[in-house]
């Protein structure tokens, strides 16, 4: 079965650059997260989009961007990186379908992309 | 305030026994779900078992069951028959529901357990 994928898988910046990460979302599915996760931390949720727009938004710096395309695929851009912006990125999809509360809808999560920035 | 909380850092368990990781979450929402989560080194993150606020009976999994007190909010996961593939950080997360809120969707995780099985 297909799975979330994220590219790149590893990617390593120096400060003050900036990185462009993408999620690929199972086929047919409407959301996309972002999560953050530091090293030693869980996850924290940064931004999610429903059918191409953004729907939520959490702890994301104002440094960072993101959007959903007409393909559903989404990418978070990242603008001057910091040394704490080094964290593994969560892109997660899920089918919410109508929206009607459904308390059920796993939450795919892909492999993640590793940041470093030096 | 902290809305999931697990508050046990590490847990030791031997190879073939079971073992429970503690979760407790706070919420004034009807509805939400509580998931549980496995974390390899390799870093994905696994689903492994869910629990609607509305479910009458506890999760199971397999070997993952899932001990839901609501009146305590409480969503402990017990791991049966411990394996050494399960040594890993396990989150607890929740999702709350989307009457009047903008919460859509998102999981807040707890600070993980991490699990580490012995031979």
């Amino acid at each position: 079965a297909a799975g979330v994928i994220q590219s790149p898988r590893h990617l390593i910046k120096e400060k003050r650059e900036t990185a462009t990460l993408k999620c690929y979302p199972i086929p047919r599915h409407d959301t996309v997260y972002w999560y953050q996760q530091g090293p030693g931390q869980d996850p924290q949720f940064l931004i999610s989009f429903y059918e191409k727009m953004q729907s939520d938004k959490g702890s994301i710096p104002d440094r960072f961007s993101a959007q959903q395309f007409s393909d559903y695929h989404s990418e978070l851009n990242m603008s001057s990186l910091e040394l704490g912006d080094s964290a593994l990125y969560f892109c997660a999809s899920s089918l919410e379908g109508t929206r009607v509360w459904i308390s059920y809808n796993e939450q795919f999560f892909g492999p993640g992309t590793r940041l470093t920035v030096l | 305030a902290q809305k999931i909380t697990q508050t046990q850092p590490g847990m030791f368990v031997q190879e073939k026994e079971a073992v429970t990781l503690d979760c407790t979450y706070d919420t004034s929402d009807p509805s939400y779900g509580l998931f549980w989560y496995k974390q390899p080194s390799s870093g994905e993150m696994i689903f492994l078992i869910y629990q609607g606020s509305y479910d009458q009976q506890n999760a199971t999994e397999g070997r993952y069951s899932l001990n839901f007190q609501k009146a305590r909010k409480s969503a402990n996961l017990v791991i049966s028959a411990s394996q050494l593939g399960d040594s890993a950080m396990y989150f607890c997360a929740m999702r709350e529901g989307r009457a009047g809120g903008t919460s859509y969707g998102k999981l807040t995780f707890g600070q993980g357990t991490i699990l580490t099985v012995h031979p």
